[in-house]
């Protein structure tokens, strides 16, 4: 079965630096979804990438998936404390359901 | 913006007896979802629901659980006897007419079993 792993499992960042999340799958990726959760709250969807080599982009978050589609990256430029929360990787393994698979989670705290 | 919303927000019960936890997917969507987060854990995926009928269901999913679309907007998950284990966030999600595409989470039921 597909197995997603995400690193760091944990980042303190202070307000207005760089950061970047992994995620590494065990098969290749028909799809890859980049959520971000709040603790005890709901998943918010951010990104989904498909194509060996995509990089998409929304205000200050970056996810690029690489050429074998079996690692992504999620990069925050400039992050605030509203960046903050728990971001999880998914895939669409089979690509037929759209059930999604989602990674150990990495949470993120900004200092102000 | 078009939502997914979930009952209870929080229900506490006791081992052994049957829960019922709600979902009303966004209306024009058409591939429904269960998954559960224990507290610390992953977003595990339970079951998903397609044209009336379970299309998958994970290991997790046993005899215990049941899904069901009694109308046209409801969705709900049933266990029949509470286990300690299946305290946990419950998440619907639903996927509209494309085959690929975001899921839209609820908000979670927080089950409680003590």
């Amino acid at each position: 079965s597909q197995e997603l792993e995400q690193s760091p499992q944990s980042l303190i960042v202070q307000e207005g630096k760089n950061l970047t999340i992994n995620c590494t799958s065990s098969k290749t990726l028909y799809g890859l979804y980049w959520y971000k959760q709040k603790y005890g709250e709901g998943l918010i969807f951010l990104m989904m990438l498909q194509k060996g080599g995509e990089e998409k982009s929304h205000e200050k978050i970056t996810a690029k998936l690489d050429e074998k589609k079996q690692q992504s990256s999620l990069h925050i430029t400039a992050s605030q404390p509203s960046h903050a929360g728990i971001y999880l990787c998914g895939a669409d393994g089979s690509g037929a359901t759209n059930k999604l698979i989602f990674g150990t989670g990495t949470l993120l705290a900004v200092q102000p | 913006e078009p939502e997914v919303t979930q009952t209870p927000s929080h229900q506490v019960t006791q081992m052994g007896q049957e829960v019922i936890l709600r979902c009303v997917p966004i209306s024009n969507h058409l591939y429904f979802y269960w998954y559960r987060q224990i507290l610390g854990q992953k977003v595990e995926f339970l079951v998903s629901f397609y044209n009336n009928e379970i299309s998958e269901k994970s290991e997790i999913f046993d005899d215990q659980f049941s899904v069901e679309r009694p109308d046209g907007s409801n969705f709900t998950l049933k266990i029949r006897s509470t286990k300690l284990e299946d305290s946990a966030m419950y998440f619907c999600a639903s996927l509209g007419t494309g085959r690929t595409g975001e899921l839209f989470f609820g908000e979670g039921s927080r089950l409680t079993v003590l």
